[in-house]
């Protein structure tokens, strides 16, 4: 069984606080790590699509790193706005016997709210 | 570009009713997946299509749920009888091709809740 863990499960911050969270996954036959952003009532929404071990990515305010050799990526939001607050979820690749098409583990998420 | 239309938003059933969600993917992506998303726990996927094949559907509670995609376009998942166990956010989500290659587009979702 897959295990990808999350953490923290829910994170209160003030507007303008910066902000991480961690995701881990199994560190062998690593492929792709994906974080997704879940606003309530809308739809997940892809951020990145980590592949390389030393991987950083950037968007905006938002950046994420990747450690395949340990198993863990970090999440990170700098100078949090009310408009950050959702569910950022992880999601772990892997390929069944046979499959090229791969398949998607996710973790349970992490609530961020941020307050004004 | 259009993105993955659901529908209903929200439902809600009694138990040992029957239900069905539907799901229109972004035009041109071969693969579609239903994940069932229970609150407080990850997406876990239901069931994987390639066109109008399944590839996947380890995870499908095939006594109860069932799911297809006609024409390899839109998708139906159907859930008869419903248990109270089912209440979620039922996914779909669509991708050009594998994983291998890109990323998944969401669909806002189905809520269901059975009483």
């Amino acid at each position: 069984i897959l295990n990808v863990e999350q953490s923290p499960q829910s994170l209160h911050v003030q507007e303008g606080d910066s902000t991480n969270f961690t995701c881990s996954f199994p560190s062998s036959n690593f492929y792709a790590l994906h974080w997704y952003r879940w606003e309530t009532a809308k739809s997940p929404e892809a951020l990145f699509v980590m592949t390389l071990n030393g991987d950083e990515k950037k968007k905006g305010r938002i950046s994420a790193t990747l450690n395949t050799k340990e198993g863990y990526s970090y999440l990170y939001i700098k100078g949090s706005q009310p408009e950050d607050s959702a569910t950022y979820l992880c999601a772990f690749i892997i390929f069944g016997r046979g499959s090229t098409l791969g398949r998607l583990y996710f973790g349970r998420g992490t609530q961020l709210t941020v307050w004004p | 570009e259009a993105g993955v239309a659901q529908s209903p938003r929200y439902k809600i059933i009694e138990k040992r009713q029957s239900v069905a969600f539907w799901c229109n993917p972004i035009s041109g992506h071969a693969t579609l997946y239903w994940y069932q998303q229970i609150l407080g726990q990850g997406p876990k996927l239901l069931i994987q299509f390639q066109n109008n094949g399944v590839v996947d559907d380890s995870q499908l509670p095939k006594d109860r749920f069932s799911a297809e995609r006609l024409k390899g376009v839109d998708s139906t998942l159907k859930i008869q009888p419903a248990k109270l166990e089912d209440s979620a956010v039922y996914l779909c989500a669509s991708s050009f091709g594998g994983l291998a290659e890109g990323i998944q587009y969401f669909g806002a979702g189905t809520r269901l809740s059975v009483l």
